[in-house]
């Protein structure tokens, strides 16, 4: 089993729509959670942390965490072009060390 | 939030040389990791660069091939040796826990786009 996994995509999504991103991820003991955004040719680009179960907002990003079944997820809400990039789902596993899901690409249709 | 300098940014290198990227912190940092990202692909964990030690290599990794440097809590080096056209990649260093704000989250440097020829 991967220790992290995403579905890579594409996720087409229309501007000003809702982009659903999902994660399902190993290592049980795993505490922090961290989806990181990435444009073509850049370096990730942290956009949220989330450590307890529920949800977390910030902006127009939800993160939600449920511990139980594994699973972390990332919504974007009023979608933008400029959101369009591949979005990294990255638990840190038992050892401290942060492991990055394949990616899913985005692309918000205008 | 720290900020990571990594040099250089880009290098064109002929196979069987080898090449040291530099990483430097603008804060004192807990952990600082070496990260692989070939083309298309997502991020591969090459080591965990350990201050005043050995660094800790993944499987698949090893030392000969990727030595690396950690004096300090700021700065570290990965050295790419004896290069292939495989080891073509970007290479980022990754920071996570800044010592002064006690927080956990990591962060990156602008990479390095290596093209072995």
């Amino acid at each position: 089993q991967k220790e992290v996994e995403q579905n890579s995509g594409p996720l087409s999504v229309p501007e000003g729509a809702i982009a659903s991103l999902n994660c399902t991820y190993s290592d049980r003991v795993s505490q922090s959670f961290f989806w990181y955004r990435q444009y073509s040719g850049k370096s990730p680009e942290l956009i949220m942390s989330i450590y307890s179960n529920g949800d977390k907002e910030d902006g127009r990003f939800t993160a939600q965490l449920n511990k139980a079944s594994q699973y972390v997820s990332l919504l974007i809400r009023d979608s933008q072009p400029s959101d369009s990039a591949t979005y990294l789902c990255a638990p840190r596993n038992r050892d401290d060390k942060i492991i990055f899901g394949k990616g899913t690409r985005l692309h918000i249709l205008p | 939030s720290a900020v990571i300098s990594q040099k250089p940014s880009r290098d064109i290198c002929q196979r069987g040389t080898s090449l040291t990227i530099q990483c430097q912190v603008d804060s004192q940092v807990t952990m600082m990791f070496w990260y692989r990202q070939q083309p298309g692909q997502s991020l591969t964990l090459i080591a965990t660069a350990n201050q005043g030690s050995e660094a800790t290599y993944e499987s698949g990794f090893v030392i000969d091939k990727f030595p690396i440097s950690r004096p300090n809590l700021t700065f570290s080096t990965l050295t790419v040796s004896n290069m292939s056209p495989e080891d073509s990649s970007i290479y980022l260093c990754s920071a996570q826990g800044d010592t002064y704000f006690s927080n956990t989250e990591a962060f990156f440097g602008q990479g390095t786009r290596l093209t072995v020829v």
